[in-house]
Formats: C-alpha cells, sequence, structure tokens
C-alpha cells in the first residue's frame, strides 16, 4: 500500500534548528513535497524533491534519499513564526499526491 | 494575481442532505484538486479535474463527485451527507497538476448535524 509516514509533534526552542523527518512508500515516485501549514489557514508550498540530495532554500531546506524512501525538511534559526504543521506528501506513479497526517511544530522562546 | 477563492467558508447541514461546494482556481491555472482534511488523519485526496476531464481519483464513495467548467472554476458535491463528512474541504489548483506546486484555497468547513 501507500503510505506517508512522519512525527505527530515536535518542540523546538527559538533560533535553534529542527529536523522533520518523512518516510514515504508509494506506487512508483515522482517527487516529494513539503507544505507548511499554519492553523486555521490553507497549507502554503515549502518545497519539491524529485532528485537525490539537498536543497536550500532561505532558513529552509529539504533532503531526499530515494533508495531509502526518506525526506527531511531542515529549518534553520527558528523564529515563532515557523510554529505550524508541516505536511509532507509523495507522488506516485499517477501524479497523485500521498499525504502525510502533518507533524505539528512548536516553538518555545 | 487573485488567489483560489472556495465558497461557502462555512456550511452547517444535517444527515442525508446534499451540499455543493465551489472552487474558482488563480486564472491560468487549468488544474484543479479536492481535499478532506480532518484532524490527525492529514489531507485525503478526493479528485483532481484537469481541463473539465477528472484525471485522478482517491478512495472515496460514490456520494463525492465534482466537475469542472470551461472556465475551470470547479464544483464538488457530496450526496446524503453523513456525520463522518463533517471536514475541512480544501479546493487546490495549479497549472497543469502533477509536478507542479498547488496553491489552496482557504477552505469550506463543512459540519454535519
Amino acid at each position: 500500500g501507500q503510505n506517508i509516514d512522519q512525527p505527530t509533534e515536535m518542540t523546538a526552542t527559538e533560533g535553534a534548528i529542527v529536523q522533520i523527518n518523512c518516510t514515504y512508500q508509494t506506487s512508483g515516485f515522482n517527487g516529494l513535497f513539503w507544505y507548511q501549514q499554519h492553523a486555521g489557514e490553507a497549507p502554503t508550498f515549502l518545497s519539491y524533491n524529485v532528485l537525490d540530495g539537498l536543497e536550500e532554500k532561505g532558513r529552509f531546506s529539504s533532503f531526499l534519499s530515494r533508495s531509502k524512501g526518506y525526506s527531511y525538511l531542515l529549518l534553520k534559526e527558528l523564529q515563532m513564526k515557523d510554529s505550524a504543521s508541516y505536511l509532507c506528501a509523495g507522488m506516485d506513479s499517477n501524479y497523485q499526491l500521498i499525504w502525510g497526517a502533518g507533524t505539528k511544530l512548536i516553538i518555545k522562546p | 494575481k487573485a488567489g483560489v477563492t472556495q465558497t461557502p467558508r462555512y456550511l452547517i447541514k444535517t444527515r442525508g442532505q446534499q451540499v455543493t461546494l465551489s472552487c474558482s482556481p488563480i486564472s491560468g491555472h487549468r488544474s484543479v484538486s479536492w481535499y478532506q482534511q480532518t484532524p490527525g488523519q492529514g489531507l485525503q485526496f478526493l479528485f483532481e479535474y484537469f481541463s473539465e476531464t477528472q484525471r485522478n481519483k482517491g478512495n472515496f464513495p460514490g456520494r463525492f463527485s465534482g466537475r469542472q467548467f470551461s472556465n475551470s472554476r470547479s464544483e464538488m458535491n457530496v450526496s446524503t451527507l453523513e456525520l463522518g463528512d463533517s471536514a475541512l474541504y480544501l479546493c487546490a489548483s495549479s497549472l497543469a497538476g502533477g509536478m507542479h506546486e498547488q496553491y489552496f484555497g482557504p477552505g469550506t468547513r463543512l459540519t454535519v448535524t
């Protein structure tokens, strides 16, 4: 079957670094997305990886290992506004997104 | 550029009724996807429309249906509502679906009593 696993909740300190992991199992693979969703708001796009390696975009970076079915989102210099849920989604061979349940990130001062 | 709009934003219905939700994508976007979001379950894919054709469908019963018009606007219909249909329904548009980034609307919060 198809499955996306990510931790339910994580806590980190303002100014620190946090890594949110995601493992995936999809029928075929056409890339992995990360979205950010603040409480009561719609998800917004963060990153898309289809090749192995690290992609950096400001304070956020995303990593993919296709052989391990594994990705992570790295957030540096955490700010209070980074408190949100982070959604991992794998794209299968039909170009359909399979979503994880999301990781709620709590930032403490 | 205007974002994705969804109407209505909130809806309360009773069991057995039917409901129609509307989504207007970003201008120029031809793909519209619909999702159901419930606490703890994440986003569940309902279906995707591209150029008025259903291109992909998730594992939802036939009570859930949709359509897309020539201007790319999309509607989703749920018939014979059940309590378990209470959720946030999100619509997302993208240029062509697939590997293109999706832009989400604010959602319609449906409560079934």
